[in-house]
């Protein structure tokens, strides 16, 4: 399985920033995804990053509120614009390399606190 | 989208007890995953099951796919405190690679 890290781990941000996070895989993937795990929910999937096209959102979720980037195979970022506090929250990214089955190995998240 | 309730929804337990956790929904999935997720940290992986009655085990861990592949459940033996965690189930579907999780189950195991 992959070796995948977030950045920031953590943050606690004001009201109406922007914060961007990182994904970073230790080899190339198929698949990223961004998700959302709400205070003592499940997880939502946010949208799946494209490598070198827009992202594909899911329903609620939107580009100018999250903006996704994957430039290559390995690395993704997530911006969470004109926070509020609504937005806190711990966001995942999560991969695939395909094949027959849809498993998902996960990073250890950011946890996002907003003021 | 596929619903998959995840029942029950807290456990507590004590240590060398049995216990089950199902995951069940009305839709077909053409694989299902088991994960298991520790305060602050990401899910991690515990199995992929992808045959209509197929039965894996993880040390104290059984995991059974439903014949029908609408269902699965997750049988820990002799729990210990380090089972502690929240238990996800996430279904693939054939229609693309996004997963569909349950709510969770939430198990606390003390000693």
């Amino acid at each position: 399985s992959a070796v995948i890290s977030q950045k920031p781990s953590r943050d606690i941000c004001q009201r109406g920033t922007s914060l961007t996070i990182q994904c970073q895989v230790d080899s190339q993937v198929t698949m990223m995804f961004w998700y959302r795990q709400q205070p003592g929910q499940s997880l939502t999937l946010i949208a799946t990053a494209n490598q070198g096209s827009e992202a594909t959102y899911e329903s609620g979720f939107v580009i100018d509120k999250f903006p996704i980037s994957r430039p290559n195979l390995t690395f993704s970022t997530l911006t969470v614009s004109n926070m509020s506090p609504e937005d806190s929250s711990i966001y995942l990214c999560s991969v695939t390399y395909g094949g027959l089955t849809d498993t998902q190995y996960f990073g250890p998240g950011t946890r996002l606190t907003v003021l | 989208t596929q619903l998959l309730e995840q029942s029950p929804q807290f456990l507590s337990i004590q240590e060398g007890e049995n216990l089950t956790v199902y995951c069940n929904s009305s839709s077909v999935f053409s694989s299902l995953q088991w994960y298991r997720q520790e305060p602050g940290e990401g899910p991690v992986l515990l199995v992929t099951v992808v045959t209509g009655g197929e039965v894996k085990k993880l040390k104290r861990l059984t995991f059974q796919f439903g014949d029908a592949r609408k269902d699965s459940s997750l049988h820990i033996t002799a729990a210990q405190p380090g089972d502690t965690g929240l238990y996800l189930c996430a279904g693939g579907s054939n229609s693309g690679y996004a997963l569909n999780f349950g709510k969770g189950t939430s198990l606390l195991v003390t000693p």
